[in-house]
């Protein structure tokens, strides 16, 4: 069975830019969340998304948005993109037990 | 509001003892999930246990094992016959009970755990 895949693991980007991540979840999960993990702040959490609908948000800038398509997939957006925005972002999926399984990340660098 | 508590940032064991990590947490919840998770550094965030609240027995995989003291809010983590492959970042995460769906993780600051030889 396959895990959770997140693509780009790795990325780039200027300041003012904007930057999408995608996630695609284990097969049968509908829950898909995402964490930002930084050395200063350490793991924070975004937002979470079941069955197309955000149900949770974290306390980020709305800047940072997200969604999640019909086949469970979903994606994260960053706009205008700043310094302190570099960081690991982790996405998470789950069924309804509240177990929570992560992909390895897209390391996000803004130079 | 949750916040999980891991006041022990860095540990050290030496090769096939034991060694325990620390965790606290406050919530006015009742039904809820405890988590350990374990962060190598390829990054990927491994599930190493998990605990539910309702439940009385600690939890246990193979070297690992938790002591949950709810009344306490306390939720430790004992890695016995510790192996070079332990190394790593560990995460106490909790997680409120949602009828029906998942819910969002609330992580302590982490324990580094090193293992010696």
């Amino acid at each position: 069975k396959a895990g959770v895949t997140q693509t780009p693991r790795y990325l780039i980007k200027t300041r003012g830019q904007q930057v999408t991540l995608s996630c695609s979840p284990i097969s049968g999960h509908r829950s898909v969340s995402w964490y930002q993990q930084t050395p200063g702040q350490g793991l924070q959490f975004l937002f979470e998304y079941f069955s197309e609908t955000q149900r949770n948000k974290g306390n980020f800038p709305g800047r940072f948005s997200g969604r999640q398509f019909s086949n469970s997939r979903s994606e994260m957006n960053v706009s205008t993109l700043e310094l302190g925005d570099s960081a690991l972002y982790l996405c998470a999926s789950s069924l309804v037990t509240g177990e929570a399984f992560f992909g390895q990340g897209t390391r996000l660098t803004v130079v | 509001a949750q916040t999980v508590t891991q006041s022990q940032p860095e540990m050290s064991v030496q090769e096939a003892e034991t060694v325990t990590l620390s965790c606290t947490y406050d919530t006015s919840e009742n039904n809820y999930y405890l988590f350990w998770y374990k962060q190598p550094p390829s990054r990927q965030m491994i599930l190493v246990i998990r605990q539910e609240a309702y439940k009385q027995q600690n939890a246990t995989e193979n070297r690992f094992s938790v002591n949950f003291q709810k009344a306490a809010k306390s939720f430790s983590l004992k890695i016995s016959d510790s192996q070079l492959g332990d190394t790593a970042m560990y995460f106490c995460a909790f997680m409120k009970h949602n009828t029906g769906t998942a819910s969002k993780l609330t992580f302590g600051t982490g324990t580094r755990l090193q293992v010696t030889l």
